[in-house]
C-alpha cells in the first residue's frame, strides 16, 4: 500500500525549543493534513494544506506543502508542556482513492519543563 | 458538544463473539469514515460513506466486518467472530469535503 515516511519517530526537547518534523512519500498528494493525538483519544486536526508551496500557520504551528507535492513539514515554535503528544501527517492522493487519508506512523513529542 | 461521538469508548470481548460500534458524525457532514489504529501506528482506512452509500472499502475490511449508514446519519461497524488480531482502536471521522474530524474512538480488546 501507499506509504508516508514520517520523521523523526520521537523527540525529547526542552520547553521553549522549536520543533520540526516532516513527511515524505514517493506518491503525489493533493492535500496534506497534520493531526495531534493524545493517549486514548482521536486525532485532532491542526492544519490543512491544499496547494503545492502553501505555507500555513495556526498559532505557534506552521506547516508547508512541498513543491513536489510529495512532502510536508510541521514546525512548532517555543514548545510548551501541553504540546506533548503524537503528531501525524496525513495525505490524500492526487490519483486513485478520494475517500481516505493515508497516515504516517507519527512523531512522539515529549517536552521537558 | 457537536463533535463526532462514538460508543462505546471501550469494549472487551471474548474471541468468537460479535461486536457492534456506533458513530454519530457532525450533523451537517455527509461523509463518514472508519479507520483502525493499532499501537505505534497511524490510523488505517477501512471504509467510507457519502450519505448512505458506501463508496469505498479497504482490503483490510475482511468479510467479518460490515458497516452501515442506513439513513445517512449515524453509522455502525460490526465485527463478527472476533479474533485477537482485531484488538485495536476503531476511529470514526466525518467531513463536508476533505478535512476529516475524528471521534474519540472505541478501544476493542479481544481476549
Amino acid at each position: 500500500g501507499q506509504q508516508l515516511n514520517q520523521s523523526p519517530q520521537s523527540m525529547f526537547i526542552q520547553e521553549g525549543e522549536d520543533v520540526s518534523m516532516n513527511c515524505t512519500s514517493s506518491s503525489i498528494f493533493n492535500t496534506w493534513l497534520w493531526y495531534k493525538q493524545d493517549p486514548g483519544e482521536g486525532p485532532v486536526l491542526l492544519i490543512a494544506l491544499y496547494k503545492a508551496g502553501e505555507l500555513t500557520s495556526n498559532g505557534r504551528l506552521t506547516a508547508q506543502f512541498g513543491i513536489t507535492r510529495k512532502d510536508s513539514f510541521l514546525n512548532i515554535s517555543a514548545s510548551i508542556p501541553s504540546d506533548v503528544g503524537i503528531y501525524f501527517c496525513a495525505g490524500q492522493l492526487l490519483e486513485g482513492s478520494q475517500g481516505n487519508l493515508i497516515f504516517g506512523k507519527g512523531t512522539k513529542l515529549s517536552v521537558k519543563p | 458538544d457537536t463533535g463526532v461521538s462514538q460508543n462505546p469508548r471501550h469494549k472487551i470481548t471474548k474471541r468468537g463473539q460479535n461486536v457492534t460500534f456506533r458513530c454519530d458524525p457532525i450533523s451537517e457532514h455527509n461523509r463518514l469514515y472508519w479507520y483502525r489504529q493499532t499501537l505505534g501506528q497511524g490510523p488505517e482506512f477501512l471504509t467510507y460513506f457519502q450519505n448512505e452509500a458506501q463508496l469505498e472499502k479497504s482490503r483490510l475490511l475482511s468479510d467479518r466486518f460490515s458497516a452501515e449508514r442506513p439513513k445517512g446519519s449515524f453509522s455502525t461497524l460490526e465485527i463478527q467472530r472476533t479474533e485477537q488480531g482485531d484488538s485495536a482502536m476503531y476511529l470514526c471521522a466525518s467531513s463536508l469535503v476533505i478535512e476529516q474530524f475524528f471521534g474519540p474512538g472505541t478501544r476493542l480488546t479481544v481476549l
